[in-house]
């Protein structure tokens, strides 16, 4: 069973661009979420998708950030005009749907977005 | 709100060293307690869990108890070695899916041979 995948896994954007990074979940997981790590702190949550929805974007900058997970296909976070604050380590989480035992999110590598 | 504590880092141990990375949380209910690893370059890893208060999460020499009176669950290791070397991070989430995960800060931790 392969573990939850994120690309790429590194990402170079010029202020100003558009970076869209992907995360494909477990097998079976229906939830998704998403954890900014930047330089020197530690990991901060910002959306909680589900297919189609978004539950929970409460960690998510007002401007410029989006996510989705459509019915098909990988939950895209979609970062425009880029600045060079938005540099840091993206992570995607997902956990399996409701009603399961189990309250543990599994974790992809990283996507490292560096803003030249 | 809920958070969680570690200590600060970066811990510098020898090789066969006893280890101990404190972690206390803030919380209401009672929330289930992770530790996650992050070695160089790479993800976070699930190293261990434990859901309720007095258990014991255990893994590849790890440990960590839950204990809900001192709201603490520091993570212990017998006798570390150089590839213990990494980033461990405490955190809590609540058990129902969907809630996000609240992580510590880190505590970087190298082991010299």
């Amino acid at each position: 069973n392969a573990g939850v995948m994120q690309n790429p896994r590194h990402l170079v954007r010029r202020r100003g661009q558009e970076a869209r990074l992907r995360c494909s979940p477990m097998k079976g997981h229906s939830h998704v979420y998403w954890y900014r790590q930047l330089p020197e702190e530690g990991l901060k949550f910002m959306v909680y998708l589900q297919k189609e929805n978004i539950i929970d974007e409460s960690g998510m900058p007002k401007e410029r950030f989006s996510a989705e997970f459509p019915k098909e296909g990988p939950s895209i976070l979609r970062i425009q005009q880029v600045v060079r604050g938005d540099s840091a380590a993206y992570f995607c989480a997902s956990s399996p749907p409701s009603g399961t035992s189990t309250d543990t999110q599994y974790f992809g590598p990283g996507t490292r977005l560096t803003v030249l | 709100g809920n958070s969680v504590t570690q200590m600060e880092g970066p811990v510098t141990l020898s090789e066969e060293a006893f280890l101990t990375i404190n972690c206390t949380y803030t919380a209401t209910g009672y929330p289930s307690l992770f530790w996650y690893v992050q070695y160089p370059g790479e993800g976070l890893q699930l190293l261990l869990k434990a859901t309720k208060a007095d258990d014991k999460g255990s893994n590849k020499g790890f440990e960590a108890t839950y204990r809900k009176e001192t709201t603490s669950f520091h993570l212990e290791k017998g006798s570390v070695q150089v590839s213990d070397s990494a980033v461990y991070f405490c955190a809590l989430s609540y058990y129902r899916t969907g809630d996000k995960v609240i992580f510590g800060p880190g505590t970087s931790l190298s082991v010299i041979p």
